[in-house]
């Protein structure tokens, strides 16, 4: 069974902090990473994806991926309280286009 | 680029109806198409997986007779909800991927359905 585990929160974080979102993963073979952020009420958006060992970073985010512990992060810089959602860590298994997702991480980011 | 639109973005409806719902990608190609069910305060349920042209492959415990998927073209994915019941109510989105890359899924707004 291909997993994906992320604490659940909520996480809670005063601002202009970093907040710092983990992932693990059970597929060895998996291939690439991703984090979307999900408001209330909303559907999924794609934040970024990673995909090689080391750090990824665009804008406020950075990614980061560890493959040979199977953990993949995200750090929120700056964090400002519309960062304030549920963050979901999604893994690309090698043989096809699904993603295997963690239950997500609930991120409060507080003035 | 990557926009998905999903229509209707809300139906009430009464019980017994069938309700569809359409799902589009604007600016790319498809191949493949998903269809999720989140209830309130849980995380994304895969329903079933779409590629133009094809049958969908559903998911275990997901009744294909309800649930009708149609991915007629690459841009076009359909989910119509047979006899829909209260049960059935829920918060339904679609993802796309262009099957290029690194098999990022771009969502829909997402459609919410009441079934009274």
């Amino acid at each position: 069974q291909k997993e994906v585990e992320q604490n659940s929160g909520p996480l809670s974080v005063p601002e202009g902090a970093i907040a710092s979102l983990n992932c693990t993963y059970s597929d060895r073979g998996s291939q690439s990473f991703f984090w979307y952020r999900q408001y209330s009420g909303k559907s999924p958006e794609l934040i970024m994806f990673i995909y090689s060992n080391g750090d990824k970073e665009d804008g406020r985010f950075t990614a980061q991926l560890n493959k040979a512990s199977q953990y993949v992060s995200l750090l929120i810089r700056d964090s400002q309280p519309s960062d304030s959602a549920t963050y979901l860590c999604a893994v690309s298994p090698r043989s096809n286009y699904q993603l295997i997702w963690g239950a997500g991480t609930k991120l409060i980011i507080k003035p | 680029g990557a926009v998905v639109s999903q229509h209707p973005s809300w139906v009430i409806c009464k019980s017994g109806t069938s309700v569809k719902i359409e799902c589009r990608s604007l600016d790319f190609q498809a191949t493949t198409m998903f269809w999720y069910r989140q209830f309130p305060k849980q995380s994304l349920m895969l329903m079933a997986t779409s590629n133009e042209g094809s049958k969908a492959t559903y998911e275990q415990g997901v009744e294909k007779d309800k649930f009708l998927i149609n991915h007629a073209s690459l841009t076009l994915s359909t989910l119509t909800v047979t006899s829909a019941h209260p049960e059935d109510s829920s918060f339904y989105i679609c993802s796309a991927t262009q099957g290029l890359g690194y098999n990022e899924q771009f969502f829909g707004p997402g459609t919410r359905l009441t079934v009274l």
